[in-house]
């Protein structure tokens, strides 16, 4: 079982970069890493997934290291509107939605 | 295109009283998923669905039955309601295999407190 590890929290400042890693040093050859956001009150909102070196779409960059033990969620220039819990998931089957408690991020202006 | 919706938005039972949690996709996915979050928690898996036909248990079953009604409708069940099992619910779904490696898309949740 990929079993994942996050900082409980994180704080940053509107405008900052912020890295958010995770740790999997269990996972599998056929595991993605997806990771989701999820604001108070609201369902997880899937916000990018790669299998290794670096994944970017319109919201964030993924980088995964060679031996994929871990993975680096990365949110170029957060806004207030940025503050939420960041979940990574690790892993093929059903058996593998294991949310965790995420990682709080609190943006202040 | 709605995604996935889920009614209701809110409810209260007491101790005994049974209810059925709805959750319809219209997205045309094969698989989907009923979770719990307690508060300050991660989502728990309850039950998943792989296809039309088919469910089976996640990491907390217990207390909950589904239905999987047709492609687009998953169903919760609480026989009798517990305390415990106050909570916000939220039924996702996905394309393709269920599992973690499928891009999920959830609904906006029941919140459900049992008295």
């Amino acid at each position: 079982l990929a079993k994942t590890t996050q900082p409980i929290s994180m704080d940053s400042y509107e405008g900052q970069e912020v890295n958010i890693t995770c740790s999997h040093n269990n996972i599998a050859t056929n595991d993605y890493i997806t990771w989701y956001q999820q604001f108070p009150s609201q369902g997880p909102r899937f916000i990018i997934q790669g299998y290794k070196t670096k994944v970017t779409n319109e919201v964030a960059s993924l980088f995964i290291p060679a031996d994929r033990k871990s993975s680096t969620l990365s949110l170029p220039r957060v806004s207030l509107s940025d503050t939420a819990v960041y979940y990574c998931l690790v892993g093929e089957g059903a058996d593998k939605l294991i949310f965790g408690t995420g990682t709080r991020l609190q943006v202040f202006p | 295109n709605a995604g996935v919706t889920q009614t209701p938005k809110f409810q209260v039972l007491k101790t005994g009283q049974s209810m059925t949690l709805q959750c319809a996709q219209d997205m045309n996915h094969n698989s989907m998923y009923w979770y719990r979050q307690d508060p300050g928690m991660g989502l728990r898996l309850i039950y998943y669905s792989a296809s039309e036909g088919t469910t089976d248990k996640g990491e907390v079953p217990n207390g909950y039955n589904v239905s999987r009604l047709n492609k687009r409708e998953f169903s919760l069940r609480l026989e009798s309601a517990a305390p415990s099992q106050t909570s916000v619910y939220f039924c996702a779904s996905s394309e393709g295999l269920a599992g973690g490696n499928a891009r999920q898309f959830f609904g906006p949740g029941t919140r459900l407190t049992v008295l």
